[in-house]
């Protein structure tokens, strides 16, 4: 059981924008950054936005992050099939003084 | 360009040993903490440790001390994985990662992974 929870699956069709969430709770979330992560099985995942809603150079304008108290959320609009892949967030936990990661959604583009 | 590239896949049998490694390039290998994440197969990411190259200092996961060792050999900018005796349950893929130095803790370069299966 992962320590941030993602939903396992997520899905919509080309042009379509979806969102993908990740909760967690006051003592990780609340309180820390998100981070999101593009991940294709077999090649090394990628940032794709660090606290919470910035996009490194490079990362087109179509992905975006938001978030509330303990839950943030990865919007993709204009799904392309190209975005097809695994997304992950992740929280620095001090508690821990390490990372602390989602359990993964995989977005699968119809 | 920053880089993190790790070792191919391993199949090994329980009570085996084994080191994997992650060598980095595109950038000062010492100034950035690496860190280490398993994924078990069907599950999701699990923080390991980290260790700093500089100096080998090594922060472990409380539920990874003792079951893992972190190296490193700066002089070709590798760091290391290392199980002495290992069981089914360590079957799973691992990731190094570098932390970032950019006002932040988190990741900012993945390496690709390395499956590593133990089976009798």
């Amino acid at each position: 059981q992962s320590v941030l929870t993602q939903p396992p699956s997520a899905s919509g069709t080309p042009g379509q924008r979806v969102t993908i969430s990740c909760s967690g709770s006051s003592s990780n979330i609340a309180s820390k950054y998100v981070f999101w992560y593009q991940h294709f099985p077999g090649t090394a995942p990628k940032l794709l936005i660090y606290r919470d809603d910035q996009r490194p150079s490079g990362v087109p304008d179509r992905f975006s992050g938001s978030r509330s108290v303990t839950s943030s959320s990865l919007a993709i609009s204009g799904l392309r099939s190209e975005d097809e892949a695994d997304y992950f967030c992740a929280v620095w936990d001090d508690s821990l003084s390490g990372w602390v990661f989602g359990g993964g959604t995989k977005l699968t583009v119809l | 360009e920053v880089q993190l590239v790790q070792s191919g896949a391993e199949v090994k049998k329980p009570g085996e040993s084994l080191k994997i490694s992650c060598e980095g390039s595109g950038y000062t290998f010492t100034n950035y903490w690496i860190g280490w994440v398993r994924q078990m197969p069907g599950k999701g990411l699990d923080w390991m440790g980290f260790i700093w190259p500089g100096d080998s200092d090594s922060r472990y996961n409380p539920s990874f001390q003792g079951q893992v060792t972190f190296s490193v050999d700066k002089s070709i900018s590798t760091a290391y994985l290392q199980w002495s005796s290992l069981k089914a349950s360590d079957t799973a893929m691992y990731y190094c990662a570098r932390r970032s130095r950019d006002g932040y803790n988190e990741p900012d370069f993945w390496g690709q992974g390395t499956l590593v299966t133990v089976s009798s």
